[in-house]
């Protein structure tokens, strides 16, 4: 089952902030987060694990609502580079499985 | 480290060719996938290779072939090219489990 992103695209101007979620139709065990620059492959953000564990090279937020079956991305005080495609990704089922992603969110800051 | 290579970038089939996409990884990783990927459908999973020696269908495999041919490469083959296959095809690499995965740069097949 697809996880379900929203938006769908968001415009930015430099310096605020956006929220991108992340939602899934069943239980989930984990959250990893990707994003896209054009014409680039995805580069991972960071992995939210069950029980509150955070596994990521960048300094941005993000939650795991375990009950709510969901998770949200923060990005604060947006710089241009921010731009791109997000996708979350959850594990097809419980334990070693593939991923599967959602559709994305654009996020494009302009100056 | 080269990280995930794949070739070739760039390809234009005709319907009915086929041909293989090559994916190679120096991580010394378990786990490779293949990935679609399509205007406003996300990433979509074609097949996966958990460790060498195996491999299983994803979301979409109708139409492909894989190999893993040894713990480093990993070849996606389309037997008889269809114009519902051109995307943008991506090899990824990770260890099995809550791990980050590691994209190669991608090509860009079109088929006519």
């Amino acid at each position: 089952q697809q996880p379900v992103q929203s938006p769908q695209a968001v415009i930015l101007r430099e310096g605020e902030d956006a929220v991108i979620n992340c939602s899934s139709s069943k239980a989930l065990y984990s959250v990893h987060w990707y994003r896209q620059k054009h014409g680039e492959a995805p580069v991972f953000l960071m992995i939210l694990l069950k029980g509150g564990e955070q596994k990521g090279h960048e300094k941005i937020s993000a939650s795991f609502n375990e009950k709510k079956q969901q998770s949200s991305l923060y990005l604060t005080a947006s710089q241009l580079s921010y731009s791109g495609t997000y996708f979350c990704g959850t594990p097809r089922n419980s334990g070693n499985t593939p991923l599967v992603f959602g559709k994305g969110t654009r996020l494009s800051v302009i100056a | 480290n080269a990280g995930v290579t794949q070739t070739p970038k760039f390809q234009v089939l005709k319907t009915g060719q086929s041909m293989t996409l090559q994916c190679a990884q120096d991580m010394n990783h378990n786990s490779m996938y293949w990935y679609r990927q399509d205007p406003g459908m996300g990433l979509r999973l074609i097949y996966y290779s958990a460790s060498e020696g195996t491999t299983d269908k994803g979301e979409v495999p109708n139409g492909y072939n894989v190999s893993r041919l040894n713990k480093r490469e990993f070849s996606l083959r389309l037997e008889s090219a269809a114009p519902s296959q051109t995307s943008v095809y991506f090899c990824a690499s990770s260890e099995p489990g809550e791990y980050e995965q590691f994209f190669g740069p991608g090509t860009r097949l079109t088929v006519l």
